[in-house]
């Protein structure tokens, strides 16, 4: 039972443009919302986090949008870089105990 | 210094061994998790630890026995190994009542 979905597995931009992710939840419990990135062979790591009480987060060239209502959120890198080329998951949690994570969607940003 | 490591990052046993994963962390967070990335790329919970004390339990068999002697490690022991235990074996750690996890680098695990 996958209540956490992103539905693109892969997504390619051009360097300088926006990266837009997205990700689709069922579960109305949940209560905050988590992006990681993941390089290979390493673990996630912490990128942006939402509460169901926001609706935009911003952190420098990162933002996590929050439509409740849709039950969808998304992330918004700009300008991308190189660099940001990863794995992107999306998480979210109704406990503060576990984490609930999407399958994942590649970003490859091209020069 | 590495925040929440795990050892070994690689390993490789026949069906039916015993093997162990250890983890630990510096953080001094009170929560520990086990996650396992399967073959579909499908990060899952296992278990949940706070304070050395279980909390989350998912549906995993119970040849996998996690042991905490301490709120800094989370040990994760396997049983009577199967091919189908092959897949990524993710330690994490967060603060009581916090949202973050940080993960380990993972542990790759092949069962032949």
């Amino acid at each position: 039972d996958q209540q956490v979905k992103q539905n693109s597995p892969s997504l390619s931009v051009q360097e300088g443009r926006i990266s837009i992710l997205n990700c689709d939840y069922t579960n109305s419990m949940f209560d905050y919302f988590l992006w990681y990135k993941k390089y290979p062979a390493e673990g996630p790591t912490f990128l942006i986090s939402i509460s169901s009480i926001k609706d935009k987060n911003e952190d420098g060239r990162f933002t996590v949008f929050l439509n409740k209502s849709a039950k969808h959120l998304s992330l918004h890198i700009v300008p991308s870089q190189p660099g940001d080329s990863a794995v992107y998951f999306c998480a979210a949690s109704n406990s503060g105990y576990a984490l609930n994570f999407g399958k994942g969607t590649s970003l490859l940003v091209t020069p | 210094d590495t925040a929440v490591s795990q050892t070994p990052k690689y390993l490789v046993t026949q069906m039916g061994n015993d093997k162990s994963i250890k983890c630990e962390q510096n953080l001094g967070h009170d929560t520990m998790y086990w996650y396992k990335q399967d073959s579909k790329k499908f990060l899952k919970i296992m278990f949940s630890y706070n304070n050395k004390e279980l909390i989350i339990n998912e549906t995993v068999p119970n040849r996998f026995s996690p042991k905490s002697p301490d709120k800094a490690h989370l040990n994760l022991h396997i049983n009577s190994l199967e091919l189908g235990d092959s897949a990524v074996y993710f330690c994490a750690s967060s603060p009581s009542g916090g949202f973050e996890a940080f993960f380990g680098q993972g542990t790759r695990l092949t069962v032949v």
